[in-house]
């Protein structure tokens, strides 16, 4: 069974502050993707990234960076100087790579508040 | 923007109704799903379509049925709503295209109140 545990509910930060959400997986899969979703007060779902579990390189855009490492089955996501707008909860999901159906196993979920 | 609708937005009910939302895409992709959010379970998936009259139970589908008829069209239906089935639900499209394109796009979004 496949699952994904955000142990942060809510994390609230001053503007400016880094602040890292943790992301920590099971799986049996030998291959699957790592996903981070937004969804800010207005309620949709935004993709921010998919990884592929034989890809362990870091990656970072802009302020946004991730952090994976198969050996802890972690999938961090850390967001440098926040902003106001970054405030969101934010989600990891997990799913095999498999031809066909991609069923994201998604976790709880962490509240961000940005403070000014 | 992945060309993804959802009706109704909003919707009350009453228990043992029956409810049916609305998919709508317009981009012709072959795979379909819905999911329902929950506080403190994130999003679960309830069933997913992998094209026309082709669907698959997900992690919570019991109480729910899906159809297909087009491509465009997933419908998800209540056949007999219950209170536990208050939820936001969240219909997602897998973008085909191969690598880094594949992945889940979502609409906005259906609340649904059951009395």
């Amino acid at each position: 069974a496949q699952k994904v545990t955000q142990a942060q509910t809510e994390i609230s930060v001053v503007e400016k502050e880094d602040v890292t959400l943790d992301c920590v997986y099971e799986t049996r899969d030998t291959t699957y993707y790592l996903f981070w979703y937004k969804q800010p007060p207005s309620g949709e779902l935004v993709f921010l990234i998919r990884r592929n579990s034989f890809d362990e390189q870091n990656e970072i855009s802009g302020r946004y960076s991730w952090n994976f490492q198969k050996s802890t089955s972690s999938f961090n996501f850390t967001i440098t100087a926040s902003q106001v707008v970054d405030s969101a909860v934010y989600f990891c999901a997990l799913s095999p790579i498999i031809q066909g159906a991609q069923k994201l196993v998604f976790g709880q979920g962490t509240r961000l508040t940005i403070n000014p | 923007d992945a060309g993804i609708t959802q009706s109704p937005r909003h919707k009350v009910t009453e228990t043992g109704t029956p409810v049916t939302l609305r998919c709508h895409q317009t981009e012709n992709h072959r795979y379909m799903y819905w999911y329902r959010q929950d506080p403190g379970h994130g999003l679960r998936l309830i069933h997913y379509s992998y094209g026309v009259k082709d669907t698959d139970k997900g992690e919570v589908s019991d109480g729910y049925s899906v159809s297909r008829s087009k491509t465009e069209d997933f419908l998800l239906t209540l056949e007999s709503a219950t209170s536990s089935q208050t939820s936001v639900y969240f219909c997602a499209i897998k973008n085909s295209g191969g690598g880094a394109r594949e992945t889940q796009y979502f609409g906005p979004g259906t609340r649904l109140l059951v009395l």
